[in-house]
């Protein structure tokens, strides 16, 4: 159980294009969901909470109007990099809160290159 | 806030050997912690967590770690490594409020 996907596994796109990245809890619904960005050889870092219905919650320093979030239902959240640039390269990872329990289940994250 | 300290970017140990991997946390409140392992171009896998109750805690994968709130630590042990122990290990520490904060990671090479 508890087991979180995400789509593509990996994407490579040109500058200057968008880029969409799916969440899915695939077991159970996940009113909240999180994106991470980790760069190589580097921690976790928490970009936004995401909340079924609601707008996100961006942490400091995140663009909101790049990183553009979307939690329509308690299955599915979606990260879009709008106008990617190189410096965007990274690996993106989302979560989902288990419901009853107060632990994070992880997707297998996706590989993003801007060319 | 809160915020997790891990001693030790890269940790090699002989087949068979003890793993000790070190956390230690700051908190206000009671916290919540967690150890993830990260394989290769992978998403994270929750090894064990603490939250109340019993300070030692099991874990998947033969790993277990204690929670010393007196040393502000939770530190990770395995009594005999594998192979396929080598990975990234992350400490993390929450409020409860789900959202989580980690280390920076300690890389586990395991030696044949």
């Amino acid at each position: 159980g508890a087991v979180v996907s995400q789509h593509p596994s990996w994407v490579i796109c040109k500058s200057g294009t968008s880029v969409k990245i799916e969440c899915r809890s695939l077991d159970f619904q996940a009113t909240t969901m999180f994106w991470y960005r980790q760069f190589p050889k580097q921690s976790l870092m928490l970009m936004a909470t995401s909340n079924e219905g609601s707008k996100a919650t961006y942490e400091q320093g995140v663009e909101k109007d790049k990183f553009l979030i979307n939690h329509a239902s308690l299955t599915l959240s979606t990260l879009t990099v709008t106008s990617a640039h190189p410096e965007d390269s990274s690996f993106y990872i989302c979560s989902a809160e288990g419901g009853s329990t107060d632990t994070q289940y992880f997707g297998p994250g996706t590989r993003l290159t801007v060319l | 806030a809160q915020s997790v300290t891990q001693l030790g970017s890269h940790v090699s140990v002989s087949e068979g050997a003890l793993v000790l991997l070190r956390c230690n946390y700051s908190s206000s409140v009671p916290p919540y912690l967690f150890w993830y392992v990260q394989y290769p171009n992978q998403g994270l896998q929750l090894l064990l967590k603490y939250t109340t109750g019993a300070t030692l805690v099991k874990g998947i994968n033969g790993f277990e770690a204690e929670f010393k709130k007196s040393e502000t630590s939770f530190h990770l042990t395995k009594p005999s490594a594998h192979m396929s122990d080598a990975a990234e290990y992350f400490c993390a520490v929450s409020v409860g409020d789900y959202k989580l904060s980690f280390g920076a990671g300690t890389t586990v090479t395991v030696r044949a």
